[in-house]
């Protein structure tokens, strides 16, 4: 089944450091990407996405190009702040009648230090 | 705009117990409406799926059940618990295919 990858943490920065989150993927169709975050104690929330290859997502200073050649989904930030602490997924759509069901990453969590 | 409720927020309760989880979207209607779990080291796993009510889908086979009597309730449960059932529960909704979900604070489970 469809599956994704991403590079395991804990990730450590200082602030104002260039960040970069690996993420692969593996689908039979064109799933869109996604990439979520999660903040201490909260629910996911959503980072950014992309439908489709050569797609760019952006949001909050982040952002992701959809790689189809490289099954690639990476996140990056040129300069990260104390507030980006937090666990980031990357994940994927698949669904079949009308629904929709991600596949998640494990997760890479980011702390920035002062 | 539209909101989506998960409660409580942290739950103990002891091995062999019943579990109910609540979940309610306002703002929508014939959401698609999903359980995940996040165990630690494990990332997260969808458990079920509903789009519409009275369907429900399994993900995996668990000691767990999902049922959606209103459109816009989901509710997870367990007759007895087990000590692996322990985890952060997340419910999920997205209004259609290609939409992002949108996710709850989630529900701290520890089974002691």
């Amino acid at each position: 089944g469809d599956s994704v990858t991403q590079m395991e943490g804990p990730v450590t920065l200082s602030e104002e450091a260039f960040l970069t989150i690996n993420c692969t993927y593996t689908a039979t169709g064109y799933p869109s990407l996604f990439w979520y975050v999660q903040y201490p104690g909260e629910g996911l929330q959503l980072l950014l996405k992309a439908t489709k290859a050569d797609d760019k997502g952006s949001n909050k200073g982040f952002e992701a190009t959809y790689r189809k050649e490289t099954t690639s989904f990476h996140l990056e930030k040129g300069s990260v702040q104390v507030s980006d602490s937090a666990v980031y997924f990357c994940a994927l759509s698949e669904g079949e009648g009308g629904s929709e069901k991600l596949v998640f990453g494990k997760g890479t969590k980011l702390t920035v230090n002062p | 705009s539209q909101t989506i409720h998960q409660w409580p927020a942290t739950l103990v309760q002891p091995v062999g117990s019943p579990l109910s989880l609540e979940c309610t979207v306002e703002g929508t209607s014939n959401p698609n409406l999903y359980w995940y779990r996040q165990a630690a080291g494990r990332g997260l796993q969808l458990l079920f799926y509903s789009v519409g009510i009275g369907q429900i889908s399994s993900e995996v086979p668990q000691n767990l059940s999902a049922s959606r009597p209103q459109d816009r309730q989901f509710i997870l449960s367990s007759k007895k618990l087990l000590l692996s059932d322990s985890g952060f529960y997340l419910c999920a909704w997205s209004r259609d295919r290609g939409s992002p979900l949108h996710f709850g604070n989630g529900t701290r489970l520890t089974v002691t």
